[in-house]
């Protein structure tokens, strides 16, 4: 089945930093890229939809200044947190949809193992 | 924005005994998931459901797709301690193929042995 490998699983980062965070579909091409945001014991809060080499476009309220995100590629989409704040820490998620084999039957959506995001 | 409304939002129940949620909204969805969410980890697919009436079954869990396009419901018969997780609905509106979810706020189940 579909597999979207998200790295890192955990990061600790100074207030003021940047922070990385990769999502790769490994079996299949993710044309779209969804970012989520999650608090504990709430529900997904989607803060950006990437296509692949297009500008992503983000949700109400969600500052793209703070929230960079590329998608270059079919496999990869790259949510950075830029000036890192405590009030940033939280659980992050990407979900890749895309297509699979020559007659580009639909993937659906698989999520990624999600990252945790705490800023000291 | 559309919203689902995902009820019980917590669930404590005896190992063995079965379990039903249901979601419902205000806006007509083409499809509906369902999806388990273990601490620490992102949603893992349960069940898909694209057609209005659908009824689909995996294993212990039974899910349909309500007729009116509005609503969803997934049963858990039997359960077990390993069913502990949140679980959530999702609805996809129609018309763009690749397009965003609305989350339920999610079902907490804890099962006791």
């Amino acid at each position: 089945g579909a597999v979207v490998s998200q790295h890192p699983s955990r990061v600790i980062c100074k207030s003021g930093t940047s922070v990385k965070i990769e999502c790769r579909s490994l079996d299949f091409q993710a044309t779209t890229m969804f970012w989520y945001r999650q608090f504990p014991k709430k529900s997904l809060m989607l803060m950006a939809t990437s296509n692949e080499g297009s500008k992503a476009t983000y949700e109400q309220g969600v500052e793209k200044d703070k929230f960079l995100i590329n998608h270059a590629s079919l496999t990869l989409s790259t949510l950075t947190v830029t000036s890192a704040h405590p009030e940033d820490s939280s659980f992050y998620i990407c979900s890749a949809r895309g297509v699979v084999g020559p007659q580009r039957e639909d993937y659906g959506y698989t999520f990624g193992s999600g990252t945790r995001l705490t800023v000291v | 924005g559309q919203q689902l409304n995902q009820s019980p939002q917590s669930m404590f129940i005896q190992e063995g005994e079965d379990v039903s949620m249901n979601c419902t909204s205000s806006s007509i969805f083409n499809t509906w998931l369902w999806y388990k969410q273990e601490p620490g980890e992102g949603p893992v697919l349960l069940i898909a459901l694209y057609k209005a009436g659908e009824l689909t079954s995996n294993g212990r869990l039974t899910a349909q797709f309500g007729i009116t396009r509005k609503d969803s419901f997934l049963n858990i018969s039997a359960s077990i301690p390993s069913d502990v997780g949140i679980y959530f609905c999702a609805g996809q509106l129609g018309g763009t193929s690749y397009g965003k979810l609305t989350f339920g706020q999610g079902t907490i189940l804890t099962v006791h042995p």
